[in-house]
């Protein structure tokens, strides 16, 4: 069974500075990668996905992750934090189990955006 | 209005108590699924269904019942509410392999 592992539960970064999410996953297959945000009291929205086309995913408010298979990684990136990116971040993997496609979350990171 | 909803969004019931939790989605996938959200635990899968009639276990299905009569409906029953199953329920539908999450509801055991 796959695994996902997310480094870091709170991270915290400077308005204007770089966010980095790291995320590493088991895999004997290529999977399919999925980065989720959570705002406080929604539920989760997709960020971006990572389905075997190219391996720099660019998704929603700047955000983009690069799939390394050398690597099992799937980090998230945004070049320059802003307040509003502050929230819960979730990595997961979809695994194909009995013909149906399971997601495996990680256990995500609290991003905290400091003025 | 088109998506996935959940109902109630707040619930606070009592230790033994019976309380179902309700998602609709209008999308008519095939695919939906029930989960939990803990502190430190990310999202846990509770159970899942490939289509109406159709229902399988996930990694913590103990002291849940689920049913699908009809593919947009996945109702989510604690048929004796224990306090740790106060938890936020997720619940979220597809049709390959992404998944699209409703808004969950917000349950406390006393």
């Amino acid at each position: 069974a796959q695994s996902v592992t997310q480094l870091g539960s709170h991270v915290s970064v400077s308005e204007g500075a770089l966010v980095l999410l790291r995320c590493n996953y088991s895999s004997s297959v290529p999977p399919y990668l999925f980065w989720y945000v959570q705002y406080p009291n929604q539920g989760l929205q997709l960020l971006l996905k990572y389905t075997s086309a190219a391996t720099l995913v660019k998704g929603i408010n700047g955000f983009e992750a690069e799939f390394k298979k050398s690597e099992t990684s799937f980090h998230l990136t945004k070049p320059s934090a802003h307040m509003s990116d502050a929230a819960e971040y979730f990595c997961a993997v979809s695994e194909e189990i009995s013909g149906t496609y399971k997601y495996i979350f990680g256990t995500g990171t609290r991003l905290k955006v400091l003025a | 209005d088109a998506g996935i909803t959940q109902s109630p969004r707040y619930k606070i019931t009592e230790t033994g108590r019976q309380v179902t939790l309700m998602c609709h989605q209008t999308w008519s996938h095939s695919y939906m699924f029930w989960y939990r959200q803990d502190l430190g635990h990310g999202l846990r899968l509770i159970y899942y269904s490939a289509a109406a009639d159709i229902t399988d276990k996930g990694e913590v299905p103990d002291g849940y019942v689920v049913s699908r009569s009809k593919t947009e409906n996945f109702p989510l029953t604690l048929e004796s509410a224990t306090r740790s199953q106060t938890s936020v329920y997720f619940c979220a539908s597809s049709e390959l392999f992404e998944q699209y999450f409703g808004p969950g509801t917000r349950l406390t055991v006393t």
